[in-house]
């Protein structure tokens, strides 16, 4: 089975701080994705890497940044946390972008983060 | 604006009986549709999907129905049981690409014993 790991299940940091939110895959999956979600709303991506050291931004990329050095790894990355990126922050990742694509996301289990 | 919607956030049913969830979506150019399930602590996990070409698909217990026209897809799930309790997302896109899916906000299924 595919198993996507997220580093921690919830953290606390406070305005301002550095964040790194980690993601490891161990299928040697060519795409990686970073979702958040909130209350009301859907899945909203954040930034996807189809190779490493490739990113693409998706539909809210503003505040974030991410790096895919090898590729099991992508990590997720607030320069300046502020309070409305509390959310859950899901990682996934997919084989190929071809056909069934979608069908073909793996989820983690999701980062509760707070910025107090 | 939310493209894709579940205008339900939460749906409960008694074991044995049907589930209906229900998303509709407003982009005409949309041709996928994907059902994701999301237990408490674990991510979402693919269900099941229907592509433009098809108005309703088939598997097992879950059948996703498409009406192209009214923009409009809806899961069903016959018969329920208490492990159908989770949030269901549905989730569209005008191609098949992983990251092009838009996913709607989910709807909290229980399933009473």
């Amino acid at each position: 089975d595919v198993k996507v790991t997220q580093s921690s299940r919830y953290l606390v940091k406070r305005t301002g701080e550095k964040v790194f939110l980690e993601c490891v895959q161990d299928m040697d999956h060519e795409n990686m994705f970073w979702y958040r979600q909130d209350p009301g709303l859907g899945l909203r991506l954040i930034y996807f890497s189809y190779d490493v050291k490739m990113k693409e931004k998706g539909d809210i990329p503003e505040g974030y940044s991410v790096s895919r050095e090898k590729k099991e790894r992508f990590s997720l990355i607030l320069e300046s946390a502020s309070t409305n990126q509390t959310s859950m922050y899901l990682c996934a990742s997919s084989l190929d972008s071809g056909q069934a694509a979608g069908e073909k996301l793996f989820f983690g289990s999701g980062t509760q983060l707070s910025v107090l | 604006d939310q493209q894709v919607k579940q205008n339900s956030p939460s749906l409960s049913v008694q074991e044995g009986r049907i589930s209906i969830l229900n998303c509709d979506y407003t982009n005409s150019m949309f041709d996928y549709f994907l059902w994701y399930k999301k237990y408490p602590a674990e991510g979402p996990t693919f269900l099941i999907s229907i592509s433009s070409i098809k108005d309703k698909n088939e598997d097992g217990r879950f059948t996703v129905f498409l009406n192209k026209s009214a923009k409009h897809l809806s899961l069903h799930i016959v018969p329920s049981q208490p492990g159908d309790s989770a949030v269901y997302f549905c989730a569209a896109s005008e191609n098949n690409y992983g990251q092009n899916f838009v996913f709607g906000p989910g709807t909290r299924l229980s399933v009473l014993p």
